[in-house]
């Protein structure tokens, strides 16, 4: 199956710092996705990009299908920021048929000190 | 728009023992998926419906596992015999399209 590797694994930053976290992906993807896992479990769905860029606040996402990439960019960080950021990603049915079902990488770690 | 909502959000059982999951989607999605979640890892796809249909579980799923969803709208999932390894986040996901949405999950803890 498709494999999906984020970096870096941990990442601790100052308030007020910028970052970006990177998802690798191994085969062709029709539906990317980024999300936050905040300190109570609880997945919140960031973007959905399967190419291009959006921006939404302080967050903003670039996926390049092509080279199998996607970055997360996160400015002026606040601690509530910190958690756990998941890139999943569509596992491409070449049929034509995508049933949604994610693969998520292993994840980037976020501490953001005030 | 209340969001996916699960229930219980908590359920400590004994090796052995039948659990079941409820979960409770956006009303108007039409997808829900099922993935479970182990400490320091990322979520992991069980099954997915669209509406009333199960089109596909993961080899994950064992024999002891089943999800339903009934009527297309809530769906449960249900452990049987419950084993150590079962312990982990059950979380719930529903969608429209592509992007998906998720509940709060259900933390299992088998003693």
């Amino acid at each position: 199956g498709i494999q999906v590797e984020q970096s870096p694994p941990d990442l601790i930053l100052q308030e007020g710092a910028n970052s970006t976290l990177r998802c690798n992906f191994s085969d062709s993807v029709n539906n990317l996705q980024w999300f936050h896992q905040n300190p109570w479990g609880q997945l919140i769905n960031l973007f959905y990009i399967p190419s291009g860029t959006k921006q939404n606040g302080r967050l903003s996402a670039t996926t390049v299908a092509t080279e199998r990439y996607s970055l997360l960019y996160i400015s002026s960080s606040q601690t509530t920021d910190s958690g756990v950021y998941f890139c999943a990603v569509d596992n491409f049915n070449a049929g034509g048929t995508s049933y949604g079902k994610l693969t998520f990488g292993q994840g980037t770690i976020l501490t953001v000190h005030p | 728009d209340t969001g996916v909502s699960q229930n219980p959000r908590h359920k400590i059982t004994k090796r052995g023992q039948n659990v079941t999951f409820r979960c409770d989607p956006i009303s108007e999605h039409n997808r829900l998926y099922w993935y479970r979640q182990t400490l320091g890892q990322g979520p992991e796809f069980l099954t997915y419906f669209q509406n009333e249909a199960q089109l596909e579980k993961s080899r994950l799923l064992s024999d002891r596992f089943s999800a339903e969803r009934p009527k297309g709208s809530f769906s449960t999932l249900e452990i049987q015999r419950t084993e150590q390894g079962d312990s982990a986040m059950y979380l719930c996901a529903s969608s429209s399209d592509r992007q998906q949405f998720f509940g709060p999950g259900t933390r299992l803890t088998v003693l």
